[in-house]
């Protein structure tokens, strides 16, 4: 059974370019989150999709979007990067909505220059 | 002050030993608690979940909860070197049905580095 597939690994991007970012839940799953996670503050909650539709949001500005698809893959959109965005982007899906089992990819190394 | 606090360590242990890993929490509405398990440049692993207080046991690993203290554990028996690690607690609300809302919160994770 494959797991939860991010594309790209990694990506170096430069201030006021933009970004999105590609996550394959497990096959069957329907909920996908995503997190940013740095050295500084750690792994945050960015939002939560389940069937299209975004659930839940962290407390991020609006230069962070995300949509999700009908085959429950997801994107989430970076726009007018910081140096400050510069972290692992990471992915986790989970059958139903809510995180009881959540299972996470391998990230997105994005570097901002 | 962080919702979930988690001692960055490092923690350095010898081959063999049992390791205590803790977290406290200051939301008293948080139901479901998860320890992952993290290897250089890789994505969280899930370990363990436990809902509400009580013990979890899964091989060499045995997860805690005191709701009552806010506080939870993961301990490891006879550590291996390829335990070493990052390993993070995470924790999200619930309601009494059983049914987990969205956003993981996390510790900081400590760094464990398991010895020969």
């Amino acid at each position: 059974k494959a797991g939860v597939t991010q594309t790209p690994r990694y990506l170096i991007k430069t201030r006021g370019q933009q970004v999105t970012l590609s996550c394959s839940p497990i096959s069957g799953h329907r909920s996908v989150s995503w997190y940013q996670q740095t050295p500084g503050q750690g792994l945050q909650f960015l939002f939560e999709y389940f069937s299209e539709t975004q659930r839940n949001k962290g407390n991020f500005p609006g230069r962070f979007s995300g949509r999700q698809f009908s085959n429950s893959r997801s994107e989430m959109n970076v726009s007018t990067l910081e140096l400050g965005d510069s972290a692992l982007y990471l992915c986790a899906s989970s059958f139903g909505q809510g995180n009881t089992e959540a299972f996470f990819g391998q990230g997105t190394r994005l570097t901002v220059v | 002050q962080k919702e979930v606090e988690q001692d960055p360590g490092p923690l350095s242990v010898p081959e063999g030993a049992i390791v205590s890993l803790n977290c406290t929490y200051s939301n008293s509405a948080f139901q479901y608690f998860m320890w992952y398990r993290q290897y250089s440049r890789k994505g969280p692993e899930l370990l363990m979940y436990t809902y509400s207080s009580g013990n979890k046991e899964d091989g060499r690993f045995t997860a805690q909860v005191d709701k009552s203290s806010k506080y939870i554990s993961l301990f490891i028996r006879d550590s291996q070197p390829s335990d070493s690690a990052t390993y993070l607690c995470a924790m999200t609300r619930g309601n009494a049905g059983g049914t987990s809302y969205g956003k993981l919160t996390f510790g900081q994770g400590t760094i464990l580095t398991v010895h020969p």
